[in-house]
């Protein structure tokens, strides 16, 4: 079965800095990965995902990330954090066909100093 | 276009009550996914319905909980006989065909059960 790891449970980060959020699956095959935000009180939004292709992936809100296989990671990046960017960031992996849902780490916190 | 509609938002239930909580799909899609997400945890797969039929529970709890999505009308994720362990909050997702995870999932607001 896959799993996720999200070894950072609070980030603290200075508004105008570069973040960025670690993530670690186990999958045996090439997982599907996503990254979803979550501000208090709200729903999952999908900030970009990965299924094959360049390594780097372009998301919503000026997020990137790259899919490393040689460290089975998946970190989130962002150069320049806004205070808004301040919420719960999730990452997930699924195991392809459709029937497994999603798998999500724990997630992390992001704070955004000003 | 609507997104992922799920009501109530908040419910409070004493133990031993059951629990309903709805979930409208987005428009045009016939595949929804059930997740619960306890305090503190990133969110744990329960179960994945299309119309009229279950294809996957294996995140259920074998006891109390069940799920449908009829033909017509909102999926349904009943808990019978709630306990305290059962606070959370539950999210519904769903996606236009269930082809794949190449399918993004769409998540609603979630409704957050307390249970006293």
């Amino acid at each position: 079965a896959q799993s996720v790891t999200q070894p950072d449970i609070h980030i603290t980060v200075s508004e105008g800095a570069s973040l960025e959020l670690r993530c670690n699956y186990s999958y045996g095959a090439t997982p599907y990965l996503f990254w979803y935000v979550q501000s208090p009180g709200q729903g999952l939004q999908l900030l970009l995902k990965y299924f094959s292709g360049d390594t780097l992936v372009q998301g919503i809100k000026g997020f990137e990330a790259e899919f490393k296989r040689s460290q089975s990671s998946f970190n989130l990046r962002k150069p320049s954090v806004h205070w808004s960017d301040a919420a719960e960031y999730f990452c997930a992996v699924g195991a392809g066909g459709g029937a497994d849902g999603l798998t999500f780490g724990k997630g992390t916190h992001l704070i955004i100093q000003p | 276009n609507a997104g992922v509609m799920q009501n109530p938002r908040h419910l409070v239930r004493r133990r031993g009550q059951e629990a309903r909580l709805r979930c409208s799909p987005m428009k045009g899609h016939s595949h929804v996914y059930w997740y619960r997400q306890l305090p503190e945890e990133g969110l744990k797969f329960m179960v994945y319905l299309q119309k009229e039929n279950i294809i996957d529970e294996s995140g259920m709890p074998k006891e109390r909980f069940s799920a449908e999505f009829p033909k017509e009308g909102p999926s349904i994720l009943r808990i019978q006989q709630v306990v305290r362990g059962d606070s959370a909050a539950y999210f519904c997702a769903s996606s236009p065909s269930g082809a794949g995870l190449q399918e993004t999932q769409y998540f609603g607001p979630g409704t957050r059960l307390l249970v006293l």
